[in-house]
Formats: structure tokens, sequence, C-alpha cells
């Protein structure tokens, strides 16, 4: 079944800095690839997903690329603020429409 | 009012005892999942439900059993908890999109202790 592993743990930059939280995927079939964000106390919310008949996809501050061939996909967030500061994870889909979710990135951007 | 609301948000309870943590959605979705949150792990997928006959077991289901009341209510009972079921569980629901996976909208979770 789908395998996903997500890198870093934790990540700390300073405000105004990029972020760039990586992901790799193990089933050549999943074709979906969501980002979520999960502030303090509440629940993940998708940021921004990607499907794989697209390379890359902005929205603003954050973008996703995909690299199908290698299997991997990463999250890139551009002049970091504060309320960036957030858990995020990465997840694909099993194919069966379920997905699988990445070990979460814990990501504290300083002032 | 939220999209999908679970009760409680916080319990602490006693090995042994039955739990049931409810969710409830307003979004009209067919689909619902529970999860499980632990700290370096991730999200694991506990039960999920396609429609309201529909009942799956995910990635982590022993200890735990689900019921599907209706579209909107979708149950995640522990027969007897156990301390190793701490953890932050989540419900979850999307809709359907054609033959692609597609959003799926988080609850504000419950924090379960069992101790």
């Amino acid at each position: 079944g789908e395998n996903v592993e997500q890198h870093p743990s934790t990540l700390s930059v300073q405000e105004g800095d990029s972020a760039v939280i990586k992901c790799t995927y193990s089933d050549s079939a999943s074709n979906y690839f969501p980002w979520y964000k999960q502030e303090l106390g509440k629940g993940p919310q998708l940021i921004i997903d990607i499907r794989s008949n697209v390379g890359e996809k902005k929205d603003q501050r954050i973008a996703v690329t995909l690299n199908k061939t290698a299997k991997h996909f990463s999250l890139h967030i551009t002049e970091t603020q504060p309320e960036d500061s957030a858990v995020y994870f990465c997840a694909a889909d099993d194919n069966t429409d379920k997905l699988i979710f990445g070990t979460g990135t814990r990501l504290q951007v300083f002032p | 009012d939220a999209d999908v609301t679970q009760t409680p948000r916080n319990r602490i309870t006693k090995t042994g005892k039955r739990i049931m943590l409810e969710c409830s959605q307003t979004k009209g979705h067919d689909r619902m999942y529970w999860y499980r949150q632990d700290p370096g792990l991730g999200l694991r997928l506990i039960y999920y439900s396609f429609d309201v006959k529909d009942i799956n077991k995910g990635e982590i289901s022993d200890g735990y059993s689900v019921s599907r009341q209706a579209q909107a209510k979708f149950s995640l009972s522990l027969e007897s908890a156990i301390p190793n079921q701490t953890a932050l569980y989540f419900c979850a629901t999307s809709d359907v999109a054609g033959t692609s996976t597609d959003t799926q909208y988080f609850g504000p979770g419950t924090r379960l202790t069992v101790l």
C-alpha cells in the first residue's frame, strides 16, 4: 500500500525567509497530493493540493511542486510570517479514495 | 456554526471504560472518516464510511468500532479503553468528486486521555 514520508519533522525560520517541506510517496498510481495546515487546538485544514497532471501550483505565498518520476512533492512558503507557524501535513491518495498522511512538520516562524 | 462538530472536545476516562466520540456534519457529504493523531505519527485512519450503509476498517481499527447513524452522524466507540488509546481524535468528511479523491474537512478534534 501507499507510504508517505515527510521531512523535516521540525523547521524554524526567520520571518521573511522561505520554508520548504518535502514528502515522498511509494505508490506510483497515486494522483492526488494535498497539503494540510493544523493550527494549535484546531483540526487540519487544506491549504493547497496538486494532481498528477500538473507539475506546480501556486496560491499567493504558497506553492507545491510534484515530481512523479521521483515520487516526491514539496510545499514552498515564501516570505514567511508568524501566522504561518503551525503543523503541516502532506498526504497522497491510495487509489481507493483514501488519503495516507505524512508524519507532519512543525514550522516555527520567529519575528 | 462549524460544518463538522465533535463531542466531547476533551475526555478523561479510566482503563476498561466504554467511551463514545460523536461527529456531526452539516456539509451534506456522504463520506466520513475517523483518524487518530499521535505525536510523530501523523494522522492514521481508524474507520471510514462512504455512505450510510458502508463501513470499512482503516489502518488501525483494532480496539475501536463505529456506527453511521445517518448521513450526518458518525460515532466512534472504544469498547474497553486502554492507556495507549490516549490520543487526539479527528472526524473528517468529504464529497464525492467523480472518480477523484476530494478535499477532506476536519472537525476540531477530541482529546482523549485514558488513565
